[in-house]
């Protein structure tokens, strides 16, 4: 079946670093993917998309782009701060309405 | 509120009782959705509902697990004989029409079985 790979946290960097949290995927055919992100007392919210190849999704200064070639989306930002720390979830959807979901990455961002 | 609710958002349970959970979805989102999460994992799809009807159910991990949606508003989870490995937050969701609009999740239930 499908299923979503994340990398294992946690993760800590200090405000302004350059963050990655790599993800990869197994899939048939070519899924819409997200990322997911649940703040400290909050539900899951919706970051960002990508619905298909080369697309890039984008928001709150973080970024992912959706490689088929290398089954990744792998999502970054140029300089983080601490209001930033976070859970972190790579998910695809598979069908029409079920998510299926990495394992996740919590991030600290140290002032 | 705007959002999705879910209640309770903390339950104790002793092995072997009933519970029930509840969740409203964000009003006008015919679909909805439950979700498990286990510590330290991601969520896991258990059902999905659109309109009153449950059109995905392939993630209910046995019969001791039922949900319902009578109205095709709010949704109640009911899990009978509970189990210690049914520790975990319940997460529901809803979605406009279930049609690759953006799901939204509500805070969840964290279910403790003692």
């Amino acid at each position: 079946g499908n299923s979503v790979t994340q990398m294992e946290g946690p993760v800590t960097l200090s405000e302004e670093a350059f963050l990655t949290i790599n993800c990869t995927y197994t899939a048939t055919g070519y899924p819409s993917l997200f990322w997911y992100v649940q703040y400290p007392g909050e539900g899951l919210q919706l970051l960002l998309k990508a619905t298909k190849a080369d697309d890039k999704g984008s928001n709150k200064g973080f970024e992912a782009t959706y490689r088929k070639e290398t089954t990744s989306f792998h999502l970054e930002k140029g300089s983080v701060q601490v209001s930033d720390s976070a859970v972190y979830f790579c998910a695809l959807i598979e069908g029409a309405q079920k998510l299926v979901f990495g394992q996740g990455t919590r991030l600290t961002i140290n002032p | 509120g705007a959002g999705v609710s879910q209640t309770p958002s903390n339950k104790v349970t002793e092995k072997g009782k009933y519970v029930e959970l509840r969740c409203d979805p964000i009003s006008g989102h015919t679909a909805l959705y439950w979700y498990r999460q286990s510590l330290g994992q991601g969520p896991e799809f258990l059902i999905y509902f659109q309109g009153t009807g449950a059109a995905d159910d392939s993630g209910l991990p046995n019969d001791r697990f039922f949900a319902v949606r009578p109205e095709g508003s709010v949704s109640t989870l009911k899990i009978q004989r509970t189990e210690r490995g049914d520790s975990a937050v319940y997460l529901c969701a809803s979605s406009l029409t279930g049609n690759g609009n953006t799901i939204y999740f509500g805070e969840g239930s964290w279910l403790t079985v003692v």
